[in-house]
């Protein structure tokens, strides 16, 4: 049984470019979160999402969005990238919202 | 909403020595706390979780925490640790929006390091 997994492993982008990045979660989860997890800090939450849409958002500007798929499977966008936007952004699956949460192995982000 | 606090940052331990790690969160009504633990290189794994019921809640790997409701506290023990427990240590409560959902809110973690 795959655990929730994530592409690409790292990125590296210039700033004001736009990045997506991916996540699969593991079998029998319908609910994605997505989490951005600056060097020396604990993962900040960004956004969840349940039934292909967007449950509850963190506070994060408008420049992060995301998408799910009808697979469950999520997507992280990021636009007009910051230098400040480099870190390790991870995606947890759940059942649904109130249970424990799956960490996939992170997309490492550097933004120069 | 829900904050999470832990005060040790840099935990240095010789092998077979006790570990308690603190955990403090701010939110008074119903708790869901989790200890996560990030090993050199791997992915955020869950060592245990308190929902309910018994305070003390065991985990994986000889961890365990015990839930005091009076202190705002849930602390992460293991009476004896072992070379392969170095590894960053995060604690984190659930906070639930006006829509019901629940997200985790972490603390910084702490970083331990034992020494053979």
């Amino acid at each position: 049984d795959a655990g929730v997994t994530q592409s690409p492993t790292h990125l590296i982008k210039t700033r004001g470019q736009q990045v997506t990045l991916r996540c699969s979660p593991k079998s029998g989860h319908d609910t994605v979160s997505w989490y951005q997890q600056a060097l020396g800090q604990g993962p900040q939450f960004i956004f969840q999402y349940y039934e292909e849409e967007e449950r509850q958002r963190g506070n994060f500007p408008d420049r992060f969005s995301g998408h799910q798929f009808p697979n469950y499977s999520s997507e992280l966008n990021v636009n007009a990238l910051l230098l400040g936007d480099s870190a390790l952004y991870l995606c947890a699956s759940s059942v649904g919202t109130g249970y424990e949460q799956y960490f996939g192995p992170g997309t490492r982000l550097t933004v120069t | 909403a829900q904050s999470v606090s832990q005060h040790n940052h840099h935990v240095i331990l010789s092998e077979a020595a006790s570990l308690e790690l603190g955990c403090n969160y701010s939110y008074g009504g119903t708790v869901n706390l989790f200890w996560y633990v990030q090993y050199p290189g791997q992915h955020l794994q869950l060592l245990l979780k308190y929902f309910s019921g018994d305070p003390l809640v065991k985990g994986i790997k000889g961890f365990e925490a015990e839930f005091i409701k009076s202190k705002f506290s849930f602390n992460l023990r293991k009476p004896s640790v072992q070379w392969s427990d170095t590894a960053e240590y995060f604690c984190a409560a659930f906070e639930r929006s006006n829509t019901g959902f629940q997200k985790l809110v972490f603390g910084t973690g702490t970083r331990l390091l034992v020494s053979p």
